[in-house]
């Protein structure tokens, strides 16, 4: 089985524009999460899919959004990019949203903005 | 507020040294906890989980740690660590948030292990 894959794996933006990351999920796995690591830190949860739906959503601006397509592949956009938002991208899928059978991560899209 | 704090930021540590790690996580409900090992230009790798049961609970590549309620603790050790297991490891604790019933991990800052030969 192919693990949770991401793209693309580096990127760099200048600040106030778009990006869009995706990420294809574990075949079976119908909950997506998404989370941004800065440098010399954890990652921080910013959302989580199931179904299509939004399940969850962390202490990111509204600059921040995804959706989930029916495949169960999803997208995490960010708008007006800030110097700030230059980190590594991680999405991690799971076969349900309550994580009971533990979350697969993949290896991250690098952001950076410049 | 939910957290969890990793003691040591960064350890150095030689071949054949016993490794340590500290973890302690604040959180009120059911907790899951996991270690995630990163090894340099790698993604995130499972390390071992503890769900419920046996507090004292074993990883891959010898690691293990155990769960101790009391201390709102999860330490990770290994016997004997090699050069193989220099990399930057997390600590996190799976928060079961709203009334929509999803999970979110919280991660520690981490720590980044550097282990000579």
């Amino acid at each position: 089985d192919a693990g949770v894959t991401q793209s693309p794996t580096h990127l760099i933006k200048t600040r106030g524009q778009h990006v869009t990351l995706r990420c294809s999920p574990i075949s079976g796995h119908k909950s997506v999460s998404w989370y941004q690591q800065v440098l010399g830190q954890g990652p921080q949860f910013i959302f989580q899919y199931y179904e299509k739906e939004e399940r969850g959503r962390g202490n990111f601006p509204d600059r921040f959004s995804a959706r989930q397509f029916p495949n169960y592949s999803s997208e995490l956009n960010v708008n007006a990019l800030l110097l700030g938002d230059s980190a590594l991208y991680l999405c991690a899928s799971s076969r349900a949203p309550t994580g009971n059978y533990g979350y697969t991560f993949g290896s991250g899209t690098r952001l950076t903005v410049v | 507020a939910q957290s969890v704090s990793q003691h040591n930021h960064h350890v150095i540590l030689s071949e054949a040294a016993s490794l340590e790690l500290g973890c302690n996580y604040s959180y009120g409900g059911t907790v899951n906890l996991f270690w995630y090992v990163q090894y340099p230009g790698q993604h995130l790798q499972l390390l071992l989980k503890y769900f419920s049961g046996d507090p004292l609970v074993k990883g891959i590549k010898g690691f293990e740690a155990e769960f101790i309620k009391s201390k709102f603790s999860f330490n990770l050790r290994k016997p004997s660590v090699q050069w193989s297991d220099t990399a930057e490891y997390f600590c996190a604790v799976n928060a079961l948030e709203g009334s929509g019933g999803y999970n979110k991990l919280i991660f520690g800052a981490g720590t980044r292990l550097a282990v000579h030969p």
